[in-house]
């Protein structure tokens, strides 16, 4: 059962526009929600989080999107640069799971200059 | 500051041979430890948490076990290696209890042959 779902295994962009990364969740106890940056055979790296009492969270090129009504999160980076080129996963975490992160399958952003 | 260690970096190992990674964290106490795999192409998984010495939960059934000897570090281990136990393996802390973001470790990369 996949809790957490990123449709997108890829998405390419040219450096300079936004990307606009998308993630699924089933779990309605889900209420803390987290972005994560990924470079191969690197660990993932935190990038920003939202928890459910916000609908938006804004951290200088990073904005991520929370809509709870659709069960739906989005990670928008504006501009685009091709350093940002990684596989981007999304996490989200319940109080009753206590610190567990459940992550999705990850999404490879290809920015091209 | 805090900071995450793991080793080896890579690691190749013939089926049925056994296996112990190693985890430390430095600049924190207390920590909240996992040990996550992620398979070729696919997402994170959780194998093993912990929230205090010899307090460790396992997530999914497999021929793996973890062990906390100390209170920053966090060991994996298997007595016998199957081919599918090929992947990258992170460790990750977190302050606890949650919900926080978990802080990852640079990975080692396990090829069983």
């Amino acid at each position: 059962d996949q809790q957490v779902k990123q449709n997108s295994p890829s998405l390419s962009v040219q450096e300079g526009r936004i990307s606009i990364l998308n993630c699924d969740y089933t779990n309605s106890m889900f209420d803390y929600f987290l972005w994560y940056k990924k470079y191969p055979a690197e660990g993932p790296t935190f990038l920003i989080s939202i928890s459910s009492i916000k609908d938006k969270n804004e951290d200088g090129r990073f904005t991520v999107f929370l809509n709870k009504s659709a069960k739906h999160l989005s990670l928008h980076i504006v501009p685009s640069q091709p350093g940002d080129s990684a596989v981007y996963f999304c996490a989200a975490s319940a109080q009753t799971s206590g610190s567990r992160l459940t992550f999705g399958e990850g999404t490879q952003l290809t920015v091209n200059p | 500051s805090q900071t995450i260690h793991q080793w080896p970096a890579t690691l190749v190992q013939p089926v049925g041979s056994p296996l112990s990674l190693e985890c430390t964290v430095e600049g924190t106490s207390n920590p909240n430890l996992y040990w996550y795999r992620q398979a070729a192409g696919r997402g994170l998984q959780l194998l093993f948490y912990s929230i205090g010495i010899d307090q460790i939960s396992s997530e999914v059934p497999q021929n793996l076990s973890a062990s906390r000897p100390q209170d920053r570090q966090f060991i994996l281990s298997s007595k016998k290696l199957l081919l599918s136990d090929s992947g990258f393996y992170l460790c990750a802390w977190s302050w606890g209890p949650g919900p926080y973001e978990q802080y990852f470790g640079p990975g080692t990369r396990l090829t069983v042959t």
